[in-house]
């Protein structure tokens, strides 16, 4: 099946500073979603991005399909932006494979 | 606005007992699936129902069943719980099929003593 491997696995950033999180996925997909899994535990989808480009604030994702690889930027990071960051990916109507996370810590 | 709702949110068991997990969303979805989520594994799928009336296995299915009640519920059953069903489990809904975002509820914390 689909591998996914995220980097870095633990990230500590000061508050304001900026970030890159990447998810590598070893075969091809149509379906890869990026969530955030806040101190409390919640989940919360934050794009969903088989290819391109979207931004959301302060929170973008690209993704180069052809090459196997999303990335996930994270600008003028915030306390609030501290937890896990979870990417998942699948191809056709086949459930979604999640990578490890990368833990981050936003530090005021 | 609830979205996805599940319950409970904690519950200790000792081994051999049963429960349900009840899971319930408002969005209209057609697709629901049930995750856990262990220290240091991510979240793997356990069962997911593609539409009302039906169901399928996931990743890691062994130990557990489910009920797709209607096409807002969709309940996970553990029949004679093991401490290795010790996890976090997570409910999620989407849009028909697998190519839709999905949305979570908050979580059931089990611990199986």
């Amino acid at each position: 099946g689909i591998q996914v491997e995220q980097s870095p696995p633990d990230l500590i950033l000061q508050e304001g500073a900026n970030s890159t999180l990447r998810c590598n996925f070893s075969d091809s997909v149509n379906n890869l979603q990026w969530f955030h899994q806040n101190p409390w535990g919640q989940l919360i989808n934050l794009f969903y991005i088989p290819s391109g480009t979207k931004q959301n604030g302060r929170l973008s994702a690209t993704t180069v399909a052809t090459e196997r690889y999303s990335l996930l930027y994270i600008s003028s990071s915030q306390t609030t932006d501290s937890g896990v960051y979870f990417c998942a990916v699948a191809f056709g109507n086949t459930p979604l494979v999640f990578g490890k996370g990368t833990r981050l810590s936003v530090i005021a | 606005n609830a979205g996805v709702t599940q319950t409970p949110k904690f519950q200790v068991l000792k081994t051999g007992q049963s429960m349900t997990l009840q899971c319930a969303q408002d969005m209209n979805h057609n697709s629901m699936y049930w995750y856990r989520q262990d220290p240091g594994m991510g979240l793997r799928l356990i069962y997911y129902s593609a539409s009302e009336g039906t169901t399928d296995k996931g990743e890691v299915p062994n130990g557990y069943n489910v009920s797709r009640l209607n096409k807002r519920e969709f309940s996970l059953r553990l029949e004679s719980a093991a401490p290795s069903q010790t996890s976090v489990y997570f409910c999620a809904s989407s849009g028909t099929g697998f190519g839709q975002p999905q949305h979570f509820g908050d979580g059931t914390r089990l611990s199986i003593l």
